[in-house]
């Protein structure tokens, strides 16, 4: 079946630094790929999408481009702030709007 | 603007008691989700509703139950409380059935621990 993986966390970085988060996925078809992010003591919200190979999708500085070749969705930042520490979800649809996630990878960033 | 809603947003039971936790959203989204997040494991689905009058299971939802009450509210049901139910919950919506690329709203969630 359809699956995601993320690299495991925690991520600790100084603020400035370059964030790069890897996720691959396992699935049948072209689903569309998504990167949520959750911060302390709130749901889920989406950060960014790209619904079709080669697409990047963008939002806040952050990006990540759809590797259909790799089956890969890296969500990558080139300069970390202090508000950015949040934990970090990969997920694709899987039909319906059904989500299958990744594990989660934490971030910290430190002043 | 509310978004969705759940009720209550910490709850502990004991096992073998019962519980409904509610959801609302205000967004006349066709489609509601639960699911449940656990460390290490991320998001899996219990049970999801693509329209109204129309339930299924999801990938863990055993112990659990739903219903669809109208087009705004979704409910899960823990008709016997089990240790192994400890977990955050979160509701979710989402605007059109079978839309790929579509966004899902999340709830704030609700930690339930069972003792």
């Amino acid at each position: 079946g359809n699956s995601v993986t993320q690299m495991e966390g925690p991520v600790t970085l100084s603020e400035e630094a370059f964030l790069t988060i890897n996720c691959t996925y396992t699935a049948t078809g072209y689903p569309s790929l998504f990167w949520y992010v959750q911060y302390p003591g709130e749901g889920l919200q989406l950060l960014l999408k790209a619904t079709k190979a080669d697409d990047k999708g963008s939002n806040k500085g952050f990006e990540a481009t759809y590797r259909k070749e790799t089956t890969s969705f890296h969500l990558e930042k080139g300069s970390v702030q202090v508000s950015d520490s949040a934990v970090y979800f990969c997920a694709l649809n899987n039909q319906g709007g059904k989500l299958i996630f990744g594990q989660g990878t934490e971030l910290s960033v430190k002043p | 603007n509310a978004g969705v809603t759940q009720t209550p947003k910490f709850q502990v039971l004991k096992t073998g008691q019962s519980m409904t936790l509610q959801c609302a959203q205000d967004m006349n989204h066709n489609s509601m989700y639960w699911y449940r997040q656990d460390p290490g494991m991320g998001l899996r689905l219990i049970y999801y509703s693509a329209s109204e009058g129309t339930t299924d299971k999801g990938e863990v939802p055993n112990g659990y139950n739903v219903s669809r009450l109208n087009k705004r509210e979704f409910s899960l049901r823990l008709e016997s409380a089990a240790p192994s139910q400890t977990s955050v919950y979160f509701c979710a919506s989402s605007e059109l059935q079978g839309r790929g690329d579509t966004e899902a709203f999340f709830g704030q969630g609700t930690r339930l621990t069972v003792v």
